[in-house]
């Protein structure tokens, strides 16, 4: 029962900001969107999460919509480590959900 | 070791034969979850250990898997009369809320299976 939507790929351009998004309809007042990446061969990496401000951290920034159906994750400049499968996931604060579903993700490519 | 430590790495094995993999959490880190990842798949929720409460199993497969964990340490996935469907990479996580303020979990590299 996949809460969120997201493309399956997309490339972007060394140096350039990627933008990812994702739609999350159905997003209920009391779940968070968080990001996760995944390289190749890794296991995932936590990237940022949110409620319904904007977050920026040292990785990335998050921009929710205000009615919270949509965000983006924003790669300011991206580089060709930055190329991986990145997962959208909506859950209730650690606390109460556990269960991280994880979809198919967006698989980015960032090219030289 | 400062992440989640899982082994073995890889693990080749026989069809109907019994594997274990181990998952080292980090160090107080109350909560870990195991998940398996088919190829190009997404991950799939196996079973989550919340300090000394029951563990939810509600993603296991089959009664061919099971875990276990000794406190909040070390845990182990066994998988019995293993399938060649069982071959996937069997990833670990662990968190606290009480160390991270974001809920974030930390996964370690996953213990790759091949069943032949």
């Amino acid at each position: 029962d996949a809460k969120t939507t997201q493309p399956p790929s997309m490339d972007c351009a060394e140096g350039r900001a990627a933008n990812l998004p994702c739609n999350h309809s159905t997003i209920s007042g009391n779940e968070y969107v968080y990001w996760y990446r995944q390289i190749h061969s890794q296991g995932p990496q936590y990237i940022i999460h949110g409620l319904k401000n904007n977050e920026t951290n040292e990785m990335a920034s998050l921009i929710i919509t205000e009615d919270r159906k949509s965000s983006t994750l924003i790669l300011p400049h991206a580089t060709l480590r930055d190329t991986a499968v990145y997962y959208c996931i909506v859950r209730v604060d650690w606390a109460n959900d556990y269960k991280l579903s994880f979809g198919a993700g967006t698989t980015v490519t960032v090219r030289a | 070791g400062a992440g989640v430590s899982q082994s073995p790495s890889n693990k080749v094995t026989e069809k109907g034969k019994d594997v274990e993999l181990r998952c080292d959490p980090i160090s107080g880190h109350t909560a870990l979850y195991w998940y398996r990842q088919r190829l190009g798949q997404g991950l799939e929720f196996l079973i989550y250990f919340q300090g000394n409460s029951a563990p939810d199993k509600s993603g296991l497969p089959s009664d061919r898997f099971s875990a276990e964990r000794t406190g909040e340490s070390v845990s182990t996935l066994t998988i019995q009369r293993t399938q060649q469907e069982d071959s996937a990479v069997y990833l670990c996580a662990s968190s606290s809320i009480l160390i991270t303020n974001t809920g974030e979990l930390f996964f370690g590299e996953g213990s790759r299976l091949t069943v032949l």
